[in-house]
């Protein structure tokens, strides 16, 4: 079985300030990993992923996570917050092979609040 | 960049009644999905679809819920004898053939079943 721990249901950093949301996952097998972020009103979209290639991957928007297999986390990070960062982050973690890669299973997710 | 659609944005019902969720996938996708997430808990994976069948379910999907495309472009979801417990935002999703391609999200059905 897989599942992802998100610590933190709200965050709350200053614009400008580093952001680190943090997501533990559990994967009996290596894991495909996932940040989403949703934003009001809109659908989840995909910020970055990882797929068994470079430990540090960078997405869109700024954001980037580095893959640690030894802490089995994939905590989602940004130099610089801004105002248009605030929004609901899911992590995600599917298998990575065939036939189970699409079921995602998601965090709770965290709610980022950018304060000015 | 490209969008899944889905219609309507906010259904209401009445227990009991039946309901179809409507999705619009990106045209060249081959995967669909349905996902839900009741009000304060986790988006949970429901179905996958590929080549006219279920490829995969959750415990979820039971025999309450079904997935249809009915033609070259629609996908929907629906519920027959809706519960209070089936009220959640739904979210349909789509993707491509490659088992890492990202799944592309729609702005989610909020059903509310009263």
């Amino acid at each position: 079985a897989q599942s992802v721990t998100q610590l933190g249901s709200h965050v709350s950093v200053s614009e400008g300030a580093l952001v680190l949301l943090r997501c533990n996952y559990s994967s009996s097998v290596p894991p495909y990993l996932f940040w989403y972020v949703q934003y009001p009103n809109q659908g989840l979209q995909l910020l970055l992923k990882y797929t068994s290639a470079a430990t540090l991957v960078k997405g869109i928007n700024g954001f980037e996570a580095e893959f640690k297999k030894s802490e089995t986390s994939f905590h989602l990070t940004k130099p610089s917050a801004h105002m248009s960062d605030a929004a609901e982050y899911f992590c995600a973690v599917s298998h990575g092979t065939s036939g189970s890669a699409r079921q995602l299973t998601f965090g709770s997710g965290t709610q980022l609040t950018v304060l000015p | 960049e490209p969008e899944v659609t889905q219609t309507p944005s906010h259904q209401v019902t009445q227990m009991g009644q039946e309901v179809i969720l409507r999705c619009v996938p990106i045209s060249n996708h081959l995967y669909f999905y349905w996902y839900r997430q009741i009000l304060g808990q986790k988006v949970e994976f429901l179905v996958s679809f590929y080549n006219n069948e279920i490829s995969e379910k959750s415990e979820i999907f039971d025999d309450q819920f079904s997935v249809e495309r009915p033609d070259g472009s629609n996908f929907t979801l629906k519920i027959r004898s809706t519960k209070l417990e089936d009220s959640a935002m739904y979210f349909c999703a789509s993707s491509g053939v490659a088992t890492n391609e990202k799944l592309f999200f729609g702005s989610g059905t909020q059903l509310s079943v009263l």
